[in-house]
């Protein structure tokens, strides 16, 4: 079973604050790294679908960084709002057949105003 | 408004009961996917089906079937010899055709179903 961590599992920060979180995943047989955003009450939903190293997303105020050499993809909130406080997940696509995916346990961001 | 609806949102029963959760897709998508998150994990897959009237186990399949008779609906139902029942399940679809993978295939996700077991 593929492991596939993130830290820190949650993360208090002040409106305002820019933060960053970490998604670690195996080096080997690197097909995309996905991010979602999971609000409470609400649907996970794509923010961003990562494949080549070196890879740099961004979507508003968020933005995604991608090494795949070394495992790992860093995600950024610039300026936090409320709006923000969420779960974030990573998940890793190892280029099975029918798309399987391997979810981190997920960071729980809270803003606060 | 295209999306993925699982029904009902809380479910309880008494254990050694069947239960079924719902799932329904209106995206046109091929792949449909079950997963289970319990707390401090990551979801976990349960079962998958990338096309109709075709199945396989995920990770955690024991205790659980599901069928794919329609494109639309991959309705989940948890056995009484599924252990650990209590769990928040999540049903997604994805745009990966059969057998072709890319690597921007995206799932996307319903709101789930909480499940508890008195």
């Amino acid at each position: 079973i593929l492991n596939v961590e993130q830290s820190p599992q949650s993360l208090h920060v002040q409106e305002g604050d820019s933060t960053n979180f970490t998604c670690s995943f195996p080096s080997s047989n690197f097909y995309a790294l996905h991010w979602y955003r999971w609000e409470t009450a609400k649907s996970p939903e794509a923010l961003f679908v990562m494949t080549l190293n070196g890879d740099e997303k961004k979507k508003g105020r968020i933005s995604a960084t991608l090494n795949t050499k070394e495992g790992y993809s860093y995600l950024y909130i610039k300026g936090s709002q409320p709006e923000d406080s969420a779960t974030y997940l990573c998940a890793f696509d190892g280029g099975t057949s029918y798309g399987k995916l391997t979810f981190g346990q997920g960071t729980i961001l809270t803003v606060h105003p | 408004d295209g999306g993925i609806t699982q029904s009902p949102k809380y479910l309880f029963r008494k254990e050694g009961q069947n239960v079924t959760l719902s799932c329904e897709q209106n995206l046109n998508h091929d792949a449909m996917y079950w997963y289970r998150q319990d707390p401090g994990q990551g979801l976990r897959l349960i079962y998958y089906s990338q096309i109709v009237n075709d199945f396989q186990k995920g990770d955690i399949a024991e205790g659980y079937s599901v069928s794919r008779e329609k494109k639309e609906s991959f309705p989940l139902t948890v056995t009484s010899a599924q252990k650990n029942p209590t769990a928040f399940y999540l049903c997604a679809s994805s745009n990966t055709r059969p057998g072709e993978p890319s690597s921007t295939d995206t799932q996307y996700f319903g709101p789930g179903t909480r499940l508890t077991v008195l």
